[in-house]
């Protein structure tokens, strides 16, 4: 009865380097939300997917944040050329659908740092 | 974006009930109020949601004034492991965006 799967917990990259994060959905599930919160701040939303279509973008910087969620494998959250403003918590969330009262289910984050 | 009010923080004792208040006075009709909750270093977990009726579970009971213009979380009886930040949403009907506010800081005493 796994719940929402983010890896790693944990990334230090340094400035110019990509990061990427993994997020696998509960079981069943197959609309992913990605979510960032800054440090005192609460969640802010940045892209939802559904498997192989991004629905909705509206929260993701213009450049270097991309997202994608193929029909195989995991919903990757992928930074490119990352500065020290990106240090940050990145939260997943997953649903069983999106336009009721369809609870989204969260993940323990990834927690990226930027030296 | 719907909006929501909380306190900063609040303070209860251990084993008291508390009484956590959120203000939507922007709410629809079929906008669902959501409540999460946030431990240090993890992800939100859902606490409870509903739409018009006061909600009860396991976790806590939800109680909607008649309006819809505000709710209050209620923890029946507090433990030091409820001590989070408390996020009241509003879900807009339709749309899936969780519009998450600062959230109530809960501290138990022991």
């Amino acid at each position: 009865n796994a719940g929402v799967m983010q890896n790693p917990r944990h990334l230090v990259r340094r400035r110019g380097q990509e990061a990427r994060l993994r997020c696998s959905p509960m079981k069943g599930h197959s609309h992913v939300y990605w979510y960032r919160q800054l440090p005192e701040e609460g969640l802010k939303f940045m892209v939802y997917l559904q498997k192989e279509n991004i629905i909705d973008e509206s929260g993701m910087p213009k450049e270097r944040f991309s997202a994608e969620f193929p029909k195989e494998g995991p919903s990757i959250l992928r930074i490119q050329q990352v500065v020290r403003g990106d240090s940050a918590a990145y939260f997943c969330a997953s649903s069983s659908g999106s336009n009721g009262g369809e609870t989204q289910y969260f993940g323990p984050g990834t927690r990226l740092l930027v030296l | 974006d719907a909006k929501t009010t909380q306190p900063n923080s609040m303070e209860s004792n251990e084993e008291e009930p508390v009484h956590l208040p959120c203000n939507h006075s922007t709410i629809s009709g079929t906008d669902y109020i959501h409540w999460y909750r946030q431990l240090p270093s993890q992800g939100p977990e859902y606490v409870i949601h509903g739409l018009t009726s006061n909600v009860n579970n396991r976790m806590a009971s939800l109680a909607i004034a008649e309006d819809r213009k505000s709710s209050t979380l209620i923890l029946h009886r507090a433990t030091l492991r409820d001590a989070a930040v408390y996020y009241c949403i509003l879900r807009i009907s339709g749309t899936y965006k969780y519009i998450f506010g600062t959230g109530t800081r809960l501290k138990v005493l022991a």
